[in-house]
């Protein structure tokens, strides 16, 4: 089976500009989600999606990031303006519907802000 | 507010010892525990996921055990071997909150 694939694999771009990440997940993943790893640390939860109705987005600074997810396949997040301390991997993760289900991750996109 | 510890922050080990991890989480009420490796430059590899009805899940030469009440669970790596060097990660429950992770380094 195809795994998460995640696009583009390195951003760079200056502070205040924007940027776009996508994100198709497992074929038949009714749950996507968004992960931000700064170097060092674990990743932190951003945003979930079931199907195409935000779970989870408790985590994601509103002010700056946006996610969507149209008709519950591909996903986008985006950034604008970017800040330094977005420069991060974004990590996207998919899983089938349920409690006990293993999440499947893309190999995220490397974002340094300049 | 679920915070996760994992002990030791590295490791370093010669090739064919048996090792453990150690991840410590502070919310016990979870459904699951996921234990995932990550390579350089690359995503999470999801190795074991044990419910909370379980105490241990195997695969191959690693064990997961989880203590639910305790809020601790370990991973067992038997005979490790170079192509185990990587970062490993646990991450209680189904809304997952990760440790920083334990980075092993296995030299043959």
């Amino acid at each position: 089976e195809a795994g998460v694939a995640q696009s583009p694999r390195y951003k760079i771009i200056e502070k205040r500009q924007s940027v776009a990440f996508w994100c198709n997940p497992i074929s038949g993943h009714a749950t996507l989600y968004w992960y931000q790893q700064i170097l060092g640390q674990g990743p932190k939860l951003l945003i979930q999606f079931q199907n195409n109705g935000v779970v989870d987005d408790s985590q994601l600074p509103k002010d700056r990031f946006s996610a969507e997810r149209l008709k519950g396949v591909d996903s986008t997040l985006k950034i604008q303006p970017a800040k330094l301390e977005d420069s991060a991997v974004y990590l996207c993760a998919s899983s089938p519907t349920g409690s006990n289900q293993p999440q499947h991750f893309g190999d995220g996109t490397r974002l340094s802000i300049l | 507010k679920q915070e996760v510890t994992q002990i030791p922050a590295a490791l370093s080990v010669p090739e064919g010892e048996n090792l453990v991890l150690n991840c410590s989480f502070t919310d016990s009420a979870i459904y699951n525990l996921q234990w995932f490796r990550q390579d350089p430059g690359k995503g999470l590899t999801s190795l074991l996921l044990i419910q909370s009805s379980q105490r241990e899940q195997t695969s191959g030469r690693l064990n997961a055990s989880l203590d639910k009440s305790s809020g601790r669970s370990t991973l067992y790596i038997a005979a490790s071997q170079p192509g185990d060097s990587a970062t490993y990660l646990c991450a209680p429950g189904n809304k997952l909150v990760f440790g920083a992770g334990t980075i092993l380094r296995v030299k043959s």
